[in-house]
């Protein structure tokens, strides 16, 4: 595997369910971030990790819990969701924070 | 505080015509920029990006974007479009201050190409 993949690529959840996203890089990188992209909106950025610490939390409604182990993975845990929270979820790695970022597939998720 | 203008929502051009997707932006300090490319239900992929260096960039694909400072512009061209450029294109700007290290996302620009 090379660059930034992400899992699942599909995902559809009751408002009910738990479920996680996962993201990993092979870029040899120290910065992974989570991103929101909803359909006639700007790309949102949710939270940044640097060296596996979390530096960023955009204001993400708790029902989005992040955890990164390691600079190679990252996780969005997800609970007790909203239909409006339907989007595609990004996945991004950089070498440091003013860095180009590298993006994933992405997931799309579907709350029912 | 930084922000990014993408002043074209869709574009259309036909196929070998020249491209012209628009960006200003607004930075308190110098800023990189980059422009990234979607296809549908795909990820974002980095067509180029300027770090204050050559302020003509060269990216994949053929395209291309100038940098310039007094306009507060950063265009995307390319010379002659092709139907695998039908895709939604992003002007991204990161900058410091407060904004340090943040990318802040321009609204897209649809590009169809037509035969």
């Amino acid at each position: 595997e090379t660059g930034v993949t992400q899992t699942p690529r599909h995902l559809v959840m009751g408002m009910t369910n738990k479920k996680s996203l996962k993201c990993e890089q092979h870029l040899g990188h120290n910065a992974m971030y989570w991103y929101k992209q909803s359909a006639k909106k700007p790309l949102e950025l949710m939270f940044v990790y640097n060296f596996k610490e979390q530096t960023e939390n955009n204001s993400v409604p708790s029902r989005f819990s992040p955890e990164c182990p390691n600079s190679s993975h990252l996780f969005l845990h997800l609970h007790t969701l909203q239909p409006e929270d339907s989007a595609l979820y990004l996945c991004a790695s950089s070498q440091g924070p003013v860095y180009e970022q590298y993006f994933g597939p992405g997931t799309r998720l579907t709350v029912t | 505080a930084q922000s990014v203008t993408q002043l074209d929502s869709h574009v259309s051009v036909s196929e070998g015509t020249p491209v012209l997707l628009r960006c200003n932006y607004s930075s308190s300090y110098s800023p990189s920029l980059f422009w990234y490319v979607q296809h549908p239900n795909k990820g974002l992929q980095l067509l180029l990006k300027y770090t204050s260096a050559a302020t003509l960039v060269k990216g994949i694909n053929g395209f291309e974007a100038e940098f310039k400072k007094s306009e507060t512009s950063f265009h995307l061209t390319k010379p002659s479009a092709h139907m695998s450029d039908a895709a939604e294109y992003f002007c991204v700007v990161s900058a410091g201050g407060t904004s340090y290290g943040k990318l802040t996302f321009g609204q897209g620009t649809i590009l169809t190409v037509h035969p």
